[in-house]
């Protein structure tokens, strides 16, 4: 299963509205899940089954989406989230990731 | 506290065997699936199997299937990657993750809740 991510690499505000997004070929149900990858470190879980933040993650980050298209939302930037994140389909064997895309600091 | 420990790097020449450790603590290791991700420099991550060691069930993926071996031993929570013969393209990150599954509409899913700090592995003549 092909997850593609857009945009690969964006800019903004501390503050901003920043919408990730993953479109997966083809329909992966609600199997979709999201991470948070910052320099250095390993993945870390933040949204699982499309729209279910794992526990400790902080509200401001959510999830949407079914089928093929798929969001990952953080409603006001702060300076810990300029990282990279990932998506994950695991509707069918092997699991795959998305390419990334990097939030970096405008 | 849920934790998987891995070793901090290793260093080998092409044609060199490496098994590499990722100990689980704070969980009950027979009941989670155990799996391994690949990180290039500077690239993306790539999933390369998963272990259950309650029973040793191993999945591969295709991409990897051949190249590694997953085991896992349960009396001491130790899931291992192992090479045979390593290639100068094993240089990369490597990170243990414990997977999660459940079942939806009859369908096994799978998220990794719990990651190792990762093992650097450099293929270097």
């Amino acid at each position: 299963i092909q997850l593609t991510q857009f945009p690969s690499s964006l800019s903004a505000s501390v503050g901003d509205r920043v919408t990730i997004t993953c479109r997966a070929s083809p329909n992966i149900n609600i199997f979709l899940n999201w991470y948070q990858q910052k320099p250095g470190r390993a993945p870390n879980l933040l949204i699982y089954a499309a729209s279910t933040l794992q526990s400790g993650v902080p509200s401001r980050f959510s999830g949407s989406g079914s089928g093929t298209d798929f969001t990952l939302t953080i409603s006001s930037l702060q300076p810990e989230d300029f990282a990279t994140y990932y998506c994950q389909q695991s509707y069918s064997a092997p699991l795959t990731f998305g390419g990334g895309t990097k939030v970096e600091i405008k | 506290e849920v934790q998987l420990v891995q070793a901090g790097a290793e260093v080998k020449k092409p044609g060199e065997s490496l098994k590499i450790s990722c100990k689980g603590s704070g969980y009950t290791f027979t009941r989670y699936w155990i799996g391994w991700v690949r990180q290039k420099p500077g690239k993306g991550l790539e999933w390369m199997g998963i272990i259950y060691p309650g029973d040793s069930d191993t999945r591969y993926s295709p991409s990897f299937q051949g190249q590694v071996t997953i085991s896992a031993d349960k009396s001491i929570s130790t899931a291992y990657l192992e090479w045979s013969s390593l290639k100068a393209s094993d240089t990369a990150m490597y990170y243990c993750a414990r997977h999660v599954s459940m079942i939806r509409g009859g369908v096994a899913d799978y998220y990794m809740d719990v990651w190792g700090k990762g093992t650097t592995v450099t293929v270097s003549s």
